[in-house]
């Protein structure tokens, strides 16, 4: 366990549908963030959050839209989603973002777009 | 930016057999580098990271890794493998001197035969 979870772990949807991942962390973090993992792709950083504001978005589609209600929720909204964001998605939350602290990463929500 | 180039994208090995996984990255600049585990059905876990100091390196479950900055490399390496280290291997590395947030190879399986 490390402190960070996701639900759910598996979702399938089809390409008209509307979801919302779920983060959650209990290690009193301020920075979280979410990630793409396609298999033998490098890990995409997709948004970080500190302190409940967006500090970073990496040209991510506008069909992927974040929320950080406070600093132990992180949510990812899905609506009209395309195959090719089939993926698993990952959370990951840190102390903070101006100096170095590990991520602690939830254990991701295996996403399947039909 | 940085980028990161893991050359093997599969590793299989016997029990008990010693083990090196590749790492390179791009910039000769001082970095911050990582490496993290990720077990079936997991999210990632950090093995070890390098920020100062000494170059050699030890992290959990036995890994090491040295840092080289001549070659910019950062292999990670274990002397003795078991069954319970096949898993996905990522190296990372971030700029200090930029974001904090990691850049990520695209991963090593390794697959540990009995």
């Amino acid at each position: 366990e490390t402190g960070v979870t996701q639900t759910p772990r598996h979702l399938v949807m089809g390409m008209t549908n509307k979801k919302s991942l779920k983060c959650e962390q209990h290690l009193g973090h301020n920075a979280m963030y979410w990630y793409k993992q396609s298999a033998k792709k490098p890990l995409e950083l997709m948004f970080v959050y500190s302190l409940e504001e967006r500090v970073e978005n990496n040209s991510v589609p506008s069909r992927f839209s974040p929320e950080c209600p406070n600093s132990s929720h992180l949510f990812l909204h899905l609506h009209t989603l395309q195959p090719e964001d089939s993926a698993l998605y990952l959370c990951a939350s840190s102390q903070d973002v101006e100096i170095y602290n590990e991520q602690f990463f939830g254990p991701g929500t295996r996403l399947t777009v039909l | 930016a940085q980028s990161v180039t893991q050359l093997d994208s599969q590793v299989p090995v016997f029990e008990e057999a010693p083990v090196e996984l590749r790492c390179n990255y791009s910039s000769s600049v001082s970095v911050y580098l990582f490496w993290y585990v990720q077990y079936p059905n997991q999210g990632l876990q950090l093995l070890l990271k390098y920020l100062s100091g000494s170059t050699l390196v030890k992290g959990i479950n036995g890994f090491e890794a040295e840092f080289n900055k001549s070659q910019t490399s950062f292999h990670l390496r274990k002397p003795s493998v078991h069954i319970s280290d096949t898993a996905e291997y990522f190296c990372a590395v971030s700029d200090p001197g930029g974001s904090y947030i990691p850049t990520f190879g695209r991963g090593t399986s390794l697959i540990v035969h009995p």
